[in-house]
């Protein structure tokens, strides 16, 4: 099937500064690729919705400013959390669709 | 708009037992329906899917039926095992290109 990497995995950082996580489409080309958040022990919420070579889409409540989303290729996705706070801590998850939707693994982010 | 609900966990069962995990939808068209599971620590894999009415989505034992009459797509096991235990999603999608809307999650746990 068609493998959907994210980068990191994992990371940790100090509150105030920005963090990238990247989303890759490893054998195929997304047209489209989402973003979600996942608080411990909850279901996934998409947070924005991105098109190569457009801006992104953001669903009601997520900041636009705050969380950047570039999707500048058919097979890379970045979103980059600026100015983080402990409450950004979370699991982000990407998914890529060239048609059926293929998830990443997962980035969990703790600000400290 | 469209939502999905499913049974409040956590459920824990005994090796060998029968497994029922209920999920039923809300949607304005004829969505694709998905279960994915999630393991500790790691993104969603997506474990079955059924696009249209009366579809048997079927992996690794598992089985769900795209019900269109009683909105349901409920997951079935007739003998779980212990690696089994894992949070399981139900979702639903209207197109290919359009975001995953899950359900909350349903926390499975197998003892042996």
């Amino acid at each position: 099937g068609a493998v959907v990497s994210q980068h990191p995995s994992w990371v940790i950082c100090k509150s105030g500064t920005s963090v990238k996580i990247e989303c890759r489409s490893l054998d195929f080309q997304a047209t489209t690729m989402f973003w979600y958040r996942q608080f411990p022990k909850q279901s996934l919420m998409l947070m924005a919705t991105s098109n190569e070579g457009s801006k992104a889409t953001y669903e009601q409540g997520v900041e636009k400013d705050k969380f950047l989303i570039n999707h500048a290729s058919l097979t890379l996705s970045t979103l980059t959390v600026t100015s983080a706070h402990p409450e950004d801590s979370s699991f982000y998850i990407c998914s890529a669709s060239g048609g059926e939707q293929y998830f990443g693994p997962g980035t969990r982010l703790t600000v400290t | 708009g469209n939502s999905v609900t499913q049974m409040e966990g956590p459920v824990t069962l005994s090796e060998e037992a029968f497994l029922t995990i209920n999920c039923t939808y809300t949607a304005t068209g004829y969505p694709s329906l998905f279960w994915y599971v999630q393991y500790p620590g790691e993104g969603l894999q997506l474990l079955l899917k059924a696009t249209k009415a009366d579809d048997k989505g079927s992996n690794k034992g598992f089985e769900a039926t795209y019900r269109k009459e009683t909105t349901s797509f409920h997951l079935e096991k007739g003998s779980v095992q212990v690696s089994d235990s894992a949070v399981y999603f139900c979702a639903l999608s209207e197109k290919g290109n359009t975001p995953l809307v899950f359900g909350k999650g349903t926390r499975l746990s197998v003892i042996a």
